[in-house]
């Protein structure tokens, strides 16, 4: 069946980048997407990737598809102490767009 | 970019009430709304699709008589959790699709069963 994976946490300094990964199983996705779940709050739409597209930037957010091994990547630069947070990765699935959500890794920004 | 307005942002009930959460696409009309739950320390777990003007589409396990979803108009879908229990308890999503491929979500609806 439809599956996302994702590590669960990941640490890093402030000022180095985080690179926060992904990988899904539905080849036939269309749209990948990368949200952001600050504590206590409902889910931002950081970006997505549409699935014949390698690569997207924007700002100091990166995301890498590689649809072969499907996998994919969120790169964030100069990572702050305001990134701290759980990213979750999503494919979208099916006609209407259900998303299949991995389980969120949590980002921890060390000063 | 597309608001999503949901309300309540927390409740606090009493076994055996029930509790209405609305979702409303504020600036977009919203053909689908999704209701996802989230348990403490655990991804979104989808409950049911939500298209106007039909019946919602429930996930395996979801109970439809208990969780009612109504979705009378293009802008506004609601969730009420009929006679709740403590295991009812917990971090309640919705999320409007717009005509495009693009997810908004709502703030979230904290919901405590005593």
């Amino acid at each position: 069946g439809e599956d996302v994976e994702q590590s669960l946490f990941l640490s890093v300094r402030e000022g180095d980048s985080s690179v926060i990964n992904c990988t899904y199983t539905d080849s036939s996705s269309t749209y990948l997407y990368w949200y952001k779940q600050e504590p206590g709050a409902g889910l931002q739409l950081l970006t997505y990737i549409f699935s014949n597209m390698d690569m997207k930037q924007d700002q100091r957010l990166t995301v890498l598809l590689n649809k072969k091994d499907k996998h994919l990547s969120l790169r964030i630069a100069d990572t702050q102490t305001g990134d701290s947070a759980i990213y979750f990765c999503a494919e979208g699935a099916g006609n209407n767009r259900k998303l299949i959500w991995g389980l969120g890794t949590s980002l921890a920004v060390n000063p | 970019g597309a608001v999503v307005s949901q309300h309540p942002s927390w409740v606090i009930c009493k076994s055996g009430t029930s509790v209405k959460i609305e979702c409303r696409s504020l600036d977009f009309q919203a053909t689908t709304m999704f209701w996802y739950r989230q348990f403490p320390k655990q991804s979104l777990m989808l409950m049911a699709t939500s298209n106007e003007g039909s019946k919602a589409t429930y996930e395996q396990g979801v109970e439809k008589d208990k969780f009612l979803i109504n979705h009378a108009s293009l802008t506004l879908s609601t969730l009420t959790v009929t006679s709740a229990h403590p295991e009812d308890s917990s971090f309640y999503i919705c999320s409007a699709k717009d005509s495009g491929e693009k997810l908004f979500f709502g703030s979230g609806t904290q919901l405590s069963v005593l």
